[in-house]
């Protein structure tokens, strides 16, 4: 049983695209995450979100939109992509309480041509 | 500006010998700290964490050593096996219960 699970694994788009990326978690976490990691291989905090807050990195575009749909979901939109939002987009859980451990889905490599 | 720093790319260690690997923080607000290990095309997995109130937690193989002073903090995997082969990360949470994240270090077991 996955679980967090990311859709697609794979994606290969041309510039200007919007495209979306999944994500499920079914551990029943209140928290979930986007990161992204980029070529240097550091993991970057995109999002957090619960239930009643959105914190936002002050480095992500506006371009990137996070979308909740209930708990167990949070997708990543992504509008008019560019070459430099190639890199593994990475989402992740956790429930706050119960220990500070994150729980990451295996990734989405965009790639942007 | 790195907050946390693995400056060990690399690391190659004989099967069944001990694996250190380090890791140093420049914020001294950190409060937890936490190992992680990744696989190629999986996501990372927690492995192991260590408060601050700490400077040293154990389960099983694995141990983490906490030197608040020095803002450094180091894992030991002992005896290392081939499953161990992977990146293992290094994270700093803040006082925002983020996680801030190191570069890896790629430990490769050597039969």
């Amino acid at each position: 049983d996955t679980a967090v699970s990311q859709t697609p694994k794979y994606l290969v788009t041309q510039m200007g695209n919007d495209k979306s990326i999944k994500c499920e978690q079914n551990l029943g976490h209140d928290t979930m995450y986007w990161y992204k990691q980029d070529s240097k291989k550091f993991l970057k905090i995109m999002f957090s979100y619960n239930n009643k807050e959105l914190i936002i990195n002050e480095t992500v575009p506006n371009r990137f939109s996070p979308k909740s749909p209930d708990k167990a979901h949070l997708n990543l939109h992504i509008n008019s992509l560019e070459l430099g939002d190639s890199a593994v987009y990475f989402c992740a859980s956790s429930q706050p309480g119960t220990g500070y451990e994150q729980f990451f889905g295996p990734g989405t490599r965009l790639t942007v041509l | 500006d790195q907050q946390v720093k693995q400056n060990s790319p690399s690391l190659s260690v004989q099967e069944g010998r001990i694996s250190i690997l380090n890791c140093d923080y420049t914020n001294s607000m950190f409060d937890y700290f936490l190992w992680y290990k990744k696989y190629p095309a999986e996501g990372p997995t927690f492995l192991i964490s260590i408060s601050s109130i700490k400077d040293k937690n154990e389960d099983g193989r694995f141990t983490v050593f906490l030197n608040k002073s020095a803002k450094h903090l180091s894992l030991h995997i002992v005896p290392s096996q081939p499953g161990d082969s992977a990146v293992y990360f290094c994270a700093c949470m803040d006082s925002n219960y983020q996680l801030i994240w190191g570069a890896g270090t790629k430990l490769i077991i050597k039969p």
